[in-house]
């Protein structure tokens, strides 16, 4: 069925790298997705969202970039820190009233 | 923080049982949507209340119920617990239903383990 997915459960980097974490998506008439943080023992936090209408959104150190023609999103964190070791998840938003997760990918900074 | 509170932390009950998981969304924030996140997965939608009525449901049994309060409280219900259902149970709300880009913030979660 369609759904939402991540290209690798795991990612790790050094401190103050940048990181790019990927997300497939297969439902072609989606027009909102939304990253999320979600920290041990907590719930998912916001980051970041984007429209289908735009490829390219950023935030405070954070990039979303969008690729329809692939299906393909991204989340790229500059200067990555230790604080931002987390799972994140990318979200489809499903017209009604639901979210779509993929499954996440686990991010571990060292310094 | 994001004012989303859920009780309890965390709960063990046996299989067969009934369980009640309650949420205290954000003030002002009218819809409340119900997931389910087993471990190592991403949440999966249960459904959305908005203003005290069923807004939508995921592919969830008729056991999975819920109710919400004119205080922006809610409640989770689930009978005849099985194993499967250990899992860590979202509440998630929204100032609106129904609209892409309205956000929703999550509360902490209440985990659940069922023997």
């Amino acid at each position: 069925g369609e759904s939402v997915g991540l290209h690798l459960p795991t990612l790790s980097v050094q401190e103050g790298d940048n990181s790019i974490i990927n997300c497939a998506y297969s439902n072609s008439a989606s027009d909102y997705f939304i990253w999320y943080k979600q920290e041990s023992g907590k719930g998912p936090q916001f980051i970041i969202d984007i429209r289908s209408n735009m490829d390219k959104r950023q935030g405070q150190r954070v990039t979303v970039l969008l690729n329809k023609t692939v299906k393909h999103l991204s989340l790229q964190i500059a200067a990555t820190q230790p604080g931002d070791s987390a799972v994140y998840f990318c979200a489809e938003w499903q017209a009604g009233t639901a979210l779509i997760f993929g499954k996440g990918t686990t991010l571990s900074v060292s310094s | 923080e994001t004012g989303v509170t859920q009780s309890p932390t965390h709960l063990i009950k046996t299989r067969g049982q009934q369980v009640t998981l309650r949420c205290s969304s954000q003030s002002g924030h009218n819809t409340v949507s119900w997931y389910q996140q087993a471990l190592g997965q991403g949440p999966q939608f249960i459904f959305q209340y908005y203003r005290e009525e069923e807004n939508g449901r995921g592919n969830f049994p008729p056991r999975f119920s819920g109710l919400q309060f004119p205080n922006y409280s809610s409640e989770l219900n689930v009978n005849a617990l099985e194993l499967d259902d250990s899992a860590l149970y979202l509440c998630a709300s929204s100032r609106t239903s129904g609209r892409a880009g309205e956000t929703q913030y999550f509360g902490p979660g209440t985990r659940l383990l069922v023997l």
